[in-house]
Parts: structure tokens; sequence; C-alpha cells
């Protein structure tokens, strides 16, 4: 089954630390580019950072740059969102996104997991 | 950073035609996307590449391109097209990704 399974969110203090996990199945992981995708309770989606297939190239938000870091393990088909010093303002669903080869668009979505941010 | 502006609400009428219109800066040399968004759901890829549709997606919806401004239409709108729509496209200077600001539409 095609699919994306997102974990590891939860309550966590501001200042505090989360680690975010997405499962992927049924296709080639390996080759395929990776993204996380957030959104604000009630807001609209904003996009927090892309990994390329082998992981070799990096970009992430300037909102969040230098605090949530991706990285993926492709031989357990993972991907993961170190998130540090963690914001009010980081409250959001985190979803992660599969994007076409190279071509820009996510066609596969996993159903997100939810950060709130909150003393 | 690059910003892509989208009209908030857009109503309309059962089998009337839905116009969402999506502004960018020189969005004319970008490939535009366009995201359907129920309560609760994750996003459902609708249009790809400025026009084109990913299997199982209605030929009601289409999308095109003029100028500053991207265009996703749903025609012969139906009760089950009610939800959020986003644009979105890569920007290759900065080398995010950018989604618009969504618009709800409403199924009167």
């Amino acid at each position: 089954q095609v699919q994306l399974v997102e974990s590891g969110g939860g309550v966590v203090q501001p200042g505090g630390s989360l680690r975010l996990s997405c499962a992927a199945s049924g296709f080639n992981f390996n080759t395929s580019a990776m993204h996380w995708v957030r959104q604000a309770p009630g807001k609209g989606l904003e996009w927090v950072a892309f990994i390329r297939d082998d992981g070799g190239d990096k970009y992430s938000a300037d909102s969040v740059k230098g605090r949530l870091t991706i990285s993926r393990d492709n031989s357990k088909n993972t991907l993961d969102l170190q998130m540090n010093s963690l914001r009010v303002e980081d409250t959001a669903v985190y979803f992660c996104a599969k994007e076409v080869l190279r071509k820009g668009y996510f066609d596969l979505w996993g159903r997100g997991t939810l950060v709130t941010v909150s003393s | 950073s690059y910003v892509l502006t989208q009209p908030p609400s857009v109503s309309v009428a059962p089998g009337q035609t839905a116009r969402i219109t999506c502004e960018g800066n020189d969005i004319g040399s970008k490939s535009v996307h366009w995201y359907q968004q129920k309560p609760g759901q994750a996003p459902v890829l609708v249009v790809y590449v400025d026009s084109d549709r990913p299997s199982g997606i209605p030929e009601r919806f289409s999308g095109s391109k003029s100028g500053n401004t991207a265009t996703l239409t749903i025609s012969r709108v139906e009760a089950g097209d009610e939800a959020d729509y986003y644009c979105q496209v890569w920007d290759r200077g900065s080398g995010h990704h950018v989604f618009g600001t969504g618009t709800k539409v409403t199924v009167l």
C-alpha cells in the first residue's frame, strides 16, 4: 500500500525539542525527494523543509532554519524532522509529502501529526 | 521571499463555475500546482504543472495561466467540491517551495 505515516507529535514546552518521523511504504523511497509541510490551526499550508533522494541536498524555510532539521534513512524508508528550540508559533499539524521526481509538486501526503508548543 | 496571493473565499452555486486565482511576481516563468484540502484531511493534488490533471481527478478541474495570474477552474461545481484550495510553486532563486494563501470554496 502506497502511504506515508507520520508519528512523534505531542505537547512540548517552549524551548523544548521533539523528533517527528514519517514511515514510507509502497513506493521507491530511496529515489524520492521528500518534504515536511505544516499547517497551524485554522491557517494555510506552509512549506518547512526539503531533502533530496540521497540526502545530499537540503533546504528549509527561513522561519525554521537552524532549529528544525530534516533527515532520512533510506535503509529504513523513514523521514525525520528534528525540532529544537521550539516556539509557540511552531504549533501545527506537520505533514510529510513526496515530491514527484524533480517536478516540484507533491503527489503523496501523510495524514499529519499535531505538534503543540505550550507552557 | 516569494508570495502567492489568493482570494480568501469564493462562493458558487451548484452546477456553476468557480474560478480561483493565484497571483505572484513572474509566475509565468514558474510551474503552478493546485491542491484541494477538506477539513481534517491531507491536501490532494488536483492540477500540476499549470494545467495537467492527475489520474482520478475529474475533468471538471482545470488549470490555466496568463500574465502574473494562475487560475484553477472548477466547472459544474458539486457539493463535494467544497474545500480549501492552495496554489504552489517552486522558487528557483531560493530553492524554497511556496504555497498560496489559500481560498475557501463554499457551495451555496
